[in-house]
Protein backbone atom coordinates (compact mmCIF):
# COMPACT_ATOMS: atom_id res chain seq x y z
CA UNK A 1 0.00 0.00 0.00
CA UNK A 2 1.65 3.03 -0.81
CA UNK A 3 2.09 5.69 1.64
CA UNK A 4 2.72 9.59 1.83
CA UNK A 5 3.06 10.37 5.86
CA UNK A 6 2.95 13.67 7.28
CA UNK A 7 4.18 14.09 10.76
CA UNK A 8 1.49 15.58 12.19
CA UNK A 9 -2.49 16.02 11.88
CA UNK A 10 -2.34 18.77 14.32
CA UNK A 11 -0.14 21.92 14.88
CA UNK A 12 -0.63 24.81 16.86
CA UNK A 13 2.03 27.83 17.10
CA UNK A 14 2.24 30.79 18.01
CA UNK A 15 3.09 34.07 15.58
CA UNK A 16 6.54 34.63 14.99
CA UNK A 17 7.45 30.77 15.73
CA UNK A 18 9.78 28.90 12.92
CA UNK A 19 7.40 26.07 11.88
CA UNK A 20 8.64 22.06 10.74
CA UNK A 21 6.31 20.26 8.72
CA UNK A 22 7.41 16.59 7.55
CA UNK A 23 6.24 14.88 4.91
CA UNK A 24 7.81 11.25 3.61
CA UNK A 25 6.64 8.87 1.09
CA UNK A 26 7.83 5.55 0.26
CA UNK A 27 7.24 4.86 -3.64
CA UNK A 28 10.75 6.07 -4.53
CA UNK A 29 8.93 9.15 -6.11
CA UNK A 30 10.93 12.27 -7.76
CA UNK A 31 8.29 14.66 -7.41
CA UNK A 32 6.96 16.18 -4.53
CA UNK A 33 4.70 18.76 -3.54
CA UNK A 34 3.94 20.75 -0.91
CA UNK A 35 0.08 22.87 -0.78
CA UNK A 36 -2.04 24.93 1.19
CA UNK A 37 -5.62 24.38 1.27
CA UNK A 38 -8.27 27.31 2.27
CA UNK A 39 -12.11 26.96 2.07
CA UNK A 40 -13.11 28.07 -1.26
CA UNK A 41 -9.56 28.50 -2.83
CA UNK A 42 -8.92 24.78 -3.51
CA UNK A 43 -5.48 23.40 -3.02
CA UNK A 44 -2.58 26.22 -3.91
CA UNK A 45 0.90 25.23 -4.86
CA UNK A 46 3.48 26.48 -2.63
CA UNK A 47 6.54 24.74 -3.38
CA UNK A 48 7.67 21.71 -5.55
CA UNK A 49 11.04 19.83 -5.92
CA UNK A 50 11.73 17.12 -8.71
CA UNK A 51 14.72 15.61 -7.20
CA UNK A 52 16.98 15.53 -3.92
CA UNK A 53 18.38 19.45 -3.23
CA UNK A 54 16.14 20.89 -6.21
CA UNK A 55 13.48 22.88 -5.50
CA UNK A 56 11.10 25.37 -7.57
CA UNK A 57 8.65 27.84 -6.74
CA UNK A 58 4.76 27.36 -6.95
CA UNK A 59 2.09 29.79 -7.30
CA UNK A 60 2.20 31.16 -3.38
CA UNK A 61 5.80 30.71 -2.32
CA UNK A 62 6.24 33.64 0.29
CA UNK A 63 7.01 33.37 3.73
CA UNK A 64 7.69 29.56 2.87
CA UNK A 65 11.28 27.36 2.41
CA UNK A 66 11.36 23.70 1.57
CA UNK A 67 14.25 21.11 2.55
CA UNK A 68 14.71 18.28 0.56
CA UNK A 69 18.20 16.52 1.31
CA UNK A 70 16.73 12.63 1.24
CA UNK A 71 14.83 11.30 -2.10
CA UNK A 72 11.96 9.92 0.31
CA UNK A 73 11.31 13.43 2.54
CA UNK A 74 10.25 16.75 1.70
CA UNK A 75 10.08 19.52 4.42
CA UNK A 76 7.77 23.18 4.48
CA UNK A 77 9.45 25.60 6.69
CA UNK A 78 7.30 28.41 7.82
CA UNK A 79 10.08 30.78 8.68
CA UNK A 80 8.28 33.43 11.59
CA UNK A 81 4.98 31.89 11.68
CA UNK A 82 1.91 34.41 10.80
CA UNK A 83 -2.06 33.97 11.14
CA UNK A 84 -2.31 34.21 7.65
CA UNK A 85 -0.71 31.16 7.35
CA UNK A 86 -3.03 29.33 9.05
CA UNK A 87 -4.10 26.27 7.30
CA UNK A 88 -4.60 22.92 5.96
CA UNK A 89 -1.09 21.84 4.49
CA UNK A 90 -0.79 19.42 2.04
CA UNK A 91 2.32 17.07 0.93
CA UNK A 92 1.78 15.29 -2.51
CA UNK A 93 4.19 12.95 -4.15
CA UNK A 94 3.94 11.62 -8.28
CA UNK A 95 6.65 9.60 -10.07
CA UNK A 96 9.05 11.44 -12.74
CA UNK A 97 6.90 10.30 -15.55
CA UNK A 98 4.66 13.57 -16.61
CA UNK A 99 2.29 11.30 -18.25
CA UNK A 100 -1.12 10.11 -16.54
CA UNK A 101 0.46 9.54 -13.44
CA UNK A 102 -1.81 9.81 -9.79
CA UNK A 103 -0.69 12.48 -7.26
CA UNK A 104 -0.86 10.40 -3.50
CA UNK A 105 -1.71 12.58 -1.03
CA UNK A 106 -0.71 12.90 2.82
CA UNK A 107 -3.61 12.67 5.06
CA UNK A 108 -2.80 16.82 6.25
CA UNK A 109 -1.78 18.81 8.85
CA UNK A 110 -3.33 21.44 10.03
CA UNK A 111 -1.78 24.14 11.34
CA UNK A 112 -3.22 26.57 13.60
CA UNK A 113 -1.43 30.39 14.09
CA UNK A 114 -2.02 32.29 17.17
CA UNK B 1 -5.16 31.96 -17.32
CA UNK B 2 -5.52 28.39 -16.78
CA UNK B 3 -8.33 27.85 -14.32
CA UNK B 4 -10.52 25.08 -13.36
CA UNK B 5 -14.05 25.88 -12.07
CA UNK B 6 -16.23 24.10 -10.06
CA UNK B 7 -20.30 23.67 -9.33
CA UNK B 8 -22.19 23.38 -7.22
CA UNK B 9 -19.90 24.99 -4.16
CA UNK B 10 -22.01 22.61 -2.10
CA UNK B 11 -24.77 20.22 -2.17
CA UNK B 12 -26.73 18.05 -0.26
CA UNK B 13 -29.21 15.16 -1.60
CA UNK B 14 -30.62 12.20 0.55
CA UNK B 15 -29.28 8.83 0.82
CA UNK B 16 -30.05 6.37 -2.56
CA UNK B 17 -30.59 9.59 -4.64
CA UNK B 18 -28.04 10.84 -7.56
CA UNK B 19 -26.57 14.24 -7.97
CA UNK B 20 -24.12 15.17 -10.74
CA UNK B 21 -21.40 17.70 -10.30
CA UNK B 22 -19.77 19.95 -12.72
CA UNK B 23 -15.92 20.73 -14.19
CA UNK B 24 -15.47 23.83 -16.49
CA UNK B 25 -11.93 24.38 -16.94
CA UNK B 26 -9.33 26.70 -18.97
CA UNK B 27 -6.33 25.42 -19.13
CA UNK B 28 -4.55 24.79 -22.56
CA UNK B 29 -3.02 22.51 -23.60
CA UNK B 30 -5.17 20.12 -21.88
CA UNK B 31 -3.20 16.81 -20.92
CA UNK B 32 -5.63 14.86 -18.63
CA UNK B 33 -8.31 15.91 -16.25
CA UNK B 34 -8.84 13.97 -12.71
CA UNK B 35 -11.60 13.60 -10.32
CA UNK B 36 -10.06 13.17 -6.69
CA UNK B 37 -12.46 12.01 -3.28
CA UNK B 38 -11.78 13.85 -0.19
CA UNK B 39 -13.13 13.06 3.00
CA UNK B 40 -13.26 15.11 5.87
CA UNK B 41 -9.40 15.28 7.34
CA UNK B 42 -8.02 13.68 4.85
CA UNK B 43 -5.65 13.90 1.24
CA UNK B 44 -7.63 13.32 -1.84
CA UNK B 45 -7.70 10.39 -3.34
CA UNK B 46 -7.83 9.71 -7.03
CA UNK B 47 -11.39 8.33 -8.04
CA UNK B 48 -10.79 8.75 -12.06
CA UNK B 49 -8.68 9.93 -14.93
CA UNK B 50 -9.94 11.34 -17.98
CA UNK B 51 -7.63 12.17 -20.92
CA UNK B 52 -8.25 13.66 -24.30
CA UNK B 53 -9.62 10.57 -26.17
CA UNK B 54 -12.15 9.80 -23.61
CA UNK B 55 -15.85 10.48 -23.05
CA UNK B 56 -17.28 8.56 -20.45
CA UNK B 57 -15.64 6.40 -17.84
CA UNK B 58 -17.30 4.39 -15.21
CA UNK B 59 -15.92 3.64 -11.49
CA UNK B 60 -18.50 1.86 -9.67
CA UNK B 61 -21.14 4.28 -8.84
CA UNK B 62 -19.02 7.09 -10.04
CA UNK B 63 -19.22 8.06 -13.79
CA UNK B 64 -17.36 10.68 -15.05
CA UNK B 65 -17.70 12.13 -18.69
CA UNK B 66 -15.59 14.62 -20.64
CA UNK B 67 -16.20 17.20 -22.99
CA UNK B 68 -12.99 18.48 -24.49
CA UNK B 69 -14.51 20.37 -26.65
CA UNK B 70 -15.97 22.67 -24.46
CA UNK B 71 -13.55 21.81 -22.27
CA UNK B 72 -16.40 20.73 -19.30
CA UNK B 73 -16.63 17.69 -17.38
CA UNK B 74 -18.91 15.86 -14.95
CA UNK B 75 -18.94 13.61 -12.11
CA UNK B 76 -22.34 11.37 -11.64
CA UNK B 77 -22.80 9.81 -8.75
CA UNK B 78 -25.67 7.25 -8.66
CA UNK B 79 -27.17 5.70 -5.71
CA UNK B 80 -25.39 7.89 -3.28
CA UNK B 81 -24.95 6.16 0.43
CA UNK B 82 -24.00 8.33 3.06
CA UNK B 83 -19.55 7.22 2.49
CA UNK B 84 -20.20 9.69 -0.58
CA UNK B 85 -20.35 12.69 1.80
CA UNK B 86 -16.95 14.20 0.90
CA UNK B 87 -15.37 16.74 -1.30
CA UNK B 88 -14.83 16.04 -4.56
CA UNK B 89 -12.24 18.30 -6.32
CA UNK B 90 -11.59 18.24 -10.50
CA UNK B 91 -7.94 18.60 -11.01
CA UNK B 92 -6.22 19.43 -14.36
CA UNK B 93 -2.99 18.93 -15.70
CA UNK B 94 -1.29 20.77 -18.46
CA UNK B 95 0.37 18.98 -21.24
CA UNK B 96 4.20 19.55 -21.13
CA UNK B 97 4.23 20.57 -17.44
CA UNK B 98 4.80 19.17 -14.11
CA UNK B 99 1.77 21.07 -12.44
CA UNK B 100 -1.77 20.39 -11.78
CA UNK B 101 -4.55 22.84 -11.81
CA UNK B 102 -7.02 22.16 -9.04
CA UNK B 103 -10.73 23.12 -8.85
CA UNK B 104 -12.19 25.23 -5.28
CA UNK B 105 -14.05 21.55 -4.64
CA UNK B 106 -17.94 20.35 -4.35
CA UNK B 107 -18.53 19.80 -1.14
CA UNK B 108 -21.36 16.78 -0.87
CA UNK B 109 -23.13 15.86 1.81
CA UNK B 110 -25.27 12.75 1.98
CA UNK B 111 -28.54 12.71 4.46
CA UNK B 112 -30.25 9.75 5.77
Amino acid sequence: DVKVTQSSRYLVKRTGEKVFLECVQDMDHENMFWYRQDPGLGLRLIYFSYDVKMKEKGDIPEGYSVSREKKERFSLILESASTNQTSMYLCASTPRDRGNTEAFFGQGTRLTVV
Amino acid sequence: KNQVEQSPQSLIILEGKNCTLQCNYTVSPFSNLRWYKQDTGRGPVSLTIMTFSENTKSNGRYTATLDADTKQSSLHITASQLSDSASYICVVRRGGYNKLIFGAGTRLAVHP
